[in-house]
């Protein structure tokens, strides 16, 4: 498998619910991103891991808690989350190291859907 | 501060027409400047990316770009559109140097409709 892979393609969740989002980079890649995509507004970047370590946290709420095991697994944690929060959520990853101008290559993203 | 601004937010061309695609940029350096493309459903691909030397830039699908420092713009263009040619289409520049990571910021799409 090649690519970048996230799990599941859907969820729906309650606002009381506890669900985590998975991403999986088969490409080498150091660093890793979720984007948030949201109707009628552009891509927000959320978080960005570079060599497993955090280094763009773009005041996203507490409800939503990124992990990093290793550099091919990228994880969104959601918990207590709004209805504002339904949105199509993308991990992206780039080859990192000193290729900061290296392009992101895009999951299919996960469709969450908070009722 | 850095921004990209796609002022077309729909527009529909019939199969076989050309298209153009404007992208303005804000950023006060050199840009590195990227366009994506994104189907119903799927992530975002990449369709073309610039960083320097020639301002023209030859991508997948048939699709081309020009650098304009003058204008700042980054338009992409298709000399004859196919059906499968609509999606949604998404201007980038890269804004940060350094760092080890790629921090891109997005415009707000243009999406493509084509008439048979």
């Amino acid at each position: 498998e090649t690519g970048v892979t996230q799990t599941p393609r859907h969820l729906v969740m309650g606002m009381t619910n506890k669900k985590s989002l998975k991403c999986e980079q088969h490409l080498g890649h150091n660093a890793m991103y979720w984007y948030k995509q949201s109707a009628k507004k552009p891509l927000e970047l959320m978080f960005v891991y570079s060599l497993e370590e955090r280094v763009e946290n773009n005041s996203v709420p507490s409800r939503f808690s990124p992990e990093c095991p290793n550099s091919s697994h990228l994880f969104l944690h959601l918990h207590t989350l709004q209805p504002e929060d339904s949105a199509l959520y993308l991990c992206a990853s780039s080859q990192g190291g000193g290729s900061y101008n290296s392009p992101l290559h895009f999951g299919n993203g996960t469709r969450l859907t908070v009722t | 501060a850095q921004s990209v601004t796609q002022p077309d937010i729909h527009i529909t061309v019939s199969e076989g027409a050309s298209l153009e695609l404007r992208c303005n940029y804000s950023y006060g350096a050199t840009p590195y400047l990227f366009w994506y493309v994104q189907s119903p459903g799927q992530g975002l691909q990449l369709l073309l990316k610039y960083f320097s030397g020639d301002t023209l830039v030859q991508g997948i699908k048939g699709f081309e770009a020009e650098f304009k420092r003058s204008q700042s713009s980054f338009n992409l263009r298709k000399p004859s559109v196919h059906w499968s040619d609509a999606a949604e289409y998404f201007c980038a520049v890269g804004a940060n140097r350094g760092g080890g990571y790629n921090k891109l910021i997005f415009g707000a799409g243009t999406r493509l409709a084509v008439h048979p």
